[in-house]
C-alpha cells in the first residue's frame, strides 16, 4: 500500500521568503514515481514536478527545487522567493511502478504568501 | 490542446436523486481517471480507464457509483440515490501511456452538494 504524509497543514510567509514543503512517503515498491501538484483557489490541480525512484539527483526549475532522499523516504519541495500567486494548496503524490497508475495523495499543505 | 474539461462545474441535488458528471480528457490521452476530494483532504482514487476498458475500481466506489467510457473518449460518472456523504469535488484526470512517469493532468472538477 502507498501512503503519503504531509505533516505541515499550513504555512504562512511574507513575499520573497523561501518556502519548503515536506513530504514523506511509504511504499514497498522498488520502482515508483513522486509528484507535486498545486491547487489554487480556482480548484484545478496543476502538475508541477516529478521524480522517479532511481534518480536521486535534485533539480531546480525556475523558482522550484526539490530534494529527494530515498534513505529517509522524503521528497521535499521548495519555492524560492515566494510570490502572492504561489498561495495555494500543495499536494505531494506517489504512484507505484508497473501497471498501477493511481496516484496516492497527501492531505496537502496550504501556503499563504502575504504581500 | 484544450486540457481536461468537466461538466457541470457545480451540481446541487437533493438526497436520493441521481446525478451524472461528464469528463472530456486531453484528446490524445488514452487513460482516464476519476478521483474524489473532500474538504481539507487530498484527492482519493475512484476508478481508471485505459481506452474504453475500466481496469480498476476503488473500494470507495460503492454499488451506487458507475463509470463508463463507451468509445474511449469522454467518460461519465453516475451516482444513484445520492447521500449527503457523497458531497465532494469529483476530479477527472487523463494521461498518455508509454511514459514511465504517466503524469496525470486534471480537470477543474465538479463540486457536488447533496442537500
Amino acid at each position: 500500500a502507498q501512503k503519503v504524509t504531509q505533516a505541515q497543514t499550513e504555512i504562512s510567509v511574507v513575499e520573497k521568503e523561501d518556502v519548503t514543503l515536506d513530504c514523506v512517503y511509504e511504499t514497498r515498491d522498488t520502482t515508483y514515481y513522486l509528484f507535486w501538484y498545486k491547487q489554487p483557489p480556482s480548484g484545478e490541480l496543476v502538475f508541477l514536478i516529478r521524480r522517479n525512484s532511481f534518480d536521486e539527483q535534485n533539480e531546480i526549475s525556475g523558482r522550484y527545487s526539490w530534494n529527494f532522499q530515498k534513505s529517509t523516504s522524503s521528497f521535499n519541495f521548495t519555492i524560492t522567493a515566494s510570490q502572492v500567486v504561489d498561495s495555494a494548496v500543495y499536494f505531494c503524490a506517489l504512484r507505484a511502478g508497473g501497471d498501477d497508475y493511481k496516484l496516492s495523495f497527501g492531505a496537502g499543505t496550504t501556503v499563504t504568501v502575504r504581500a | 490542446d484544450t486540457g481536461v474539461s468537466q461538466d457541470p462545474r457545480h451540481k446541487i441535488t437533493k438526497r436520493g436523486q441521481n446525478v451524472t458528471f461528464r469528463c472530456d480528457p486531453i484528446s490524445e490521452h488514452n487513460r482516464l481517471y476519476w478521483y474524489r476530494q473532500t474538504l481539507g483532504q487530498g484527492p482519493e482514487f475512484l476508478t481508471y480507464f485505459q481506452n474504453e476498458a475500466q481496469l480498476e475500481k476503488s473500494r470507495l466506489l460503492s454499488d451506487r457509483f458507475s463509470a463508463e467510457r463507451p468509445k474511449g473518449s469522454f467518460s461519465t460518472l453516475e451516482i444513484q440515490r445520492t447521500e449527503q456523504g457523497d458531497s465532494a469535488m469529483y476530479l477527472c484526470a487523463s494521461s498518455q501511456s508509454g511514459s514511465g512517469y504517466n503524469e496525470q493532468f486534471f480537470g477543474p472538477g465538479t463540486r457536488l452538494t447533496v442537500l
